[in-house]
């Protein structure tokens, strides 16, 4: 069964801190992670994404660290504001060709304070 | 360029009834897929449509159902709506094969009574 377990449910930054959330996989079959950002009422918007052959890819204030060998990888937001306050999910898509099926963890719902 | 934009945004049906939702891809872009997003379960993959076929197929019984027109226009039916199926349903569309990005659309509340 092709899973992504996300965690932390909830967490609560300073604004300034850091915000880490993290994914694991249990099928090796994946062949891109992205990480989406939802607002209350939105859509999720794609925030970055990472493939499995790189270890780390970086974007303004977000980097993603994928780790293959423990089929891990999480999400890192530097210096967080006020305004990243937002659910963060995590997703893997199977290594099928031509699907656009994502599987999405949980959920991490981001709060920081002022 | 537009975005993905999914008709209509709020819907409240009574049990037992059916109800047709709606997406438009970025203009260009060929797969659309939908999900349902629900407290309880999360983002839970329905189906793709990649040029009007049905590409891939999530675990959802049967009375959901999708089709995708000739313009990468997409529209989803779910028959017999039961309580458990008010959620809001997501739609994102890609470019093609090759480009693995995903956008999606605000998505339609639904609200089964």
């Amino acid at each position: 069964q092709q899973q992504v377990k996300q965690s932390p449910q909830s967490l609560i930054v300073q604004k300034g801190g850091i915000s880490i959330i993290n994914c694991a996989y249990e099928n090796t079959a994946f062949d891109y992670f992205p990480w989406y950002q939802q607002f209350p009422g939105k859509g999720p918007a794609l925030l970055i994404a990472i493939r499995p052959d790189v270890s780390e890819k970086k974007e303004g204030r977000f980097t993603i660290s994928f780790n293959k060998s423990a089929k891990q990888f999480s999400l890192h937001i530097m210096d967080s504001q006020p305004g990243d306050s937002a659910t963060y999910f995590c997703a893997a898509r199977p290594r099928l060709q031509g699907a656009q099926k994502l599987v999405f963890g949980q959920g991490t719902r981001l709060t920081i304070n002022p | 360029k537009a975005g993905v934009t999914q008709t209509p945004r709020y819907l409240i049906k009574t049990r037992g009834q059916q109800v047709t939702l709606s997406c438009s891809p970025i203009s260009g872009h060929r797969s659309v897929s939908w999900y349902q997003q629900t407290p309880g379960q999360g983002l839970q993959f329905l189906f793709e449509y990649f040029s009007e076929t049905q590409r891939n197929k999530g675990n959802f019984p049967g009375r959901f159902s999708g089709r995708q027109f000739s313009n990468s226009r997409s529209e989803m039916n779910v028959s017999t709506l039961e309580l458990g199926d008010s959620a809001l349903y997501l739609c994102a569309s890609s470019s093609d094969r090759v480009n693995t990005e995903a956008f999606f659309g605000q998505g339609t509340r639904l609200t089964v009574v």
